[in-house]
């Protein structure tokens, strides 16, 4: 089983759509929870951490579901320049070690 | 806003050459990893640096590789031979004094092995 699933889409929307993209992780044990953007041949950028209790960032909202291993992402009121493949982003929680495990990206496009 | 840095944007070398590829994490950041991407696949973990010494490694991360912070500002990957494989993007990435604290990304360095 894949340490992080993702929808790879392609999801396309028109401007102002809400659109929601969801992710899942196997490792029950996992302690850091990301969601990153990455635009075409450019390094991921960190778009917000999830946390339990769920998080709001403007237009973004962000939730996890430990007991589904399930994290989502809600964009209200797109914008063109949301237009990215956004990459769920979990950690191995290991004693004195973060490395991540990156899901293989959801891409969307806000069509004019 | 702090950021981290990578030089060179883009290297091209040929198989079995040895590469040399740098980062400038922020420069408060304690922890310190780099991270590949082959072109249309998802970004894998190589190895993370914390306190002068190698945390954690994947399996990528062979003899081949090594990683040193030789002066306290940079963090570098060497790769001794490199194959036609090790042809990615490669990602350096660091985070504050908190293990679990966000990492932050370098813009990378595309590595063409020829």
């Amino acid at each position: 089983r894949k340490e992080v699933e993702q929808d790879p889409g392609p999801f396309n929307v028109p401007e102002g759509a809400t659109v929601a993209f969801n992710c899942t992780y196997s490792n029950s044990a996992s302690q850091s929870f990301f969601w990153y953007r990455q635009d075409c041949r450019k390094e991921p950028k960190l778009l917000m951490s999830v946390y339990s209790s769920g998080n709001e960032d403007g237009r973004f909202t962000a939730q996890l579901n430990r007991a589904s291993q399930y994290i989502s992402l809600l964009i209200r009121d797109s914008k063109l320049s949301d237009s990215a493949t956004y990459l769920c982003v979990v950690n191995k929680a290991r004693t004195g070690a973060n490395n991540l495990f990156f899901g293989t990206g959801t891409r969307l496009t806000v069509i004019p | 806003e702090p950021e981290v840095t990578q030089t060179p944007s883009h290297q091209v070398t040929q198989m079995g050459q040895e590469v040399i590829l740098r980062c400038v994490p922020i420069s408060n950041h304690l922890y310190f990893y780099w991270y590949r991407q082959i072109l249309g696949q998802k970004v894998e973990f190589l190895v993370s640096f914390y306190n002068n010494e190698i945390s954690e490694k994947s399996e990528i991360f062979d003899d081949q590789f090594s990683v040193e912070r030789p002066d306290g500002s940079n963090f570098t990957l060497k790769i001794r031979s490199t194959k036609l494989e090790d042809s990615a993007m490669y990602f350096c990435a660091s985070s504050g004094r908190d293990l679990w604290a966000e990492q932050f990304f370098g813009p990378g360095t595309r590595l063409t092995v020829l």
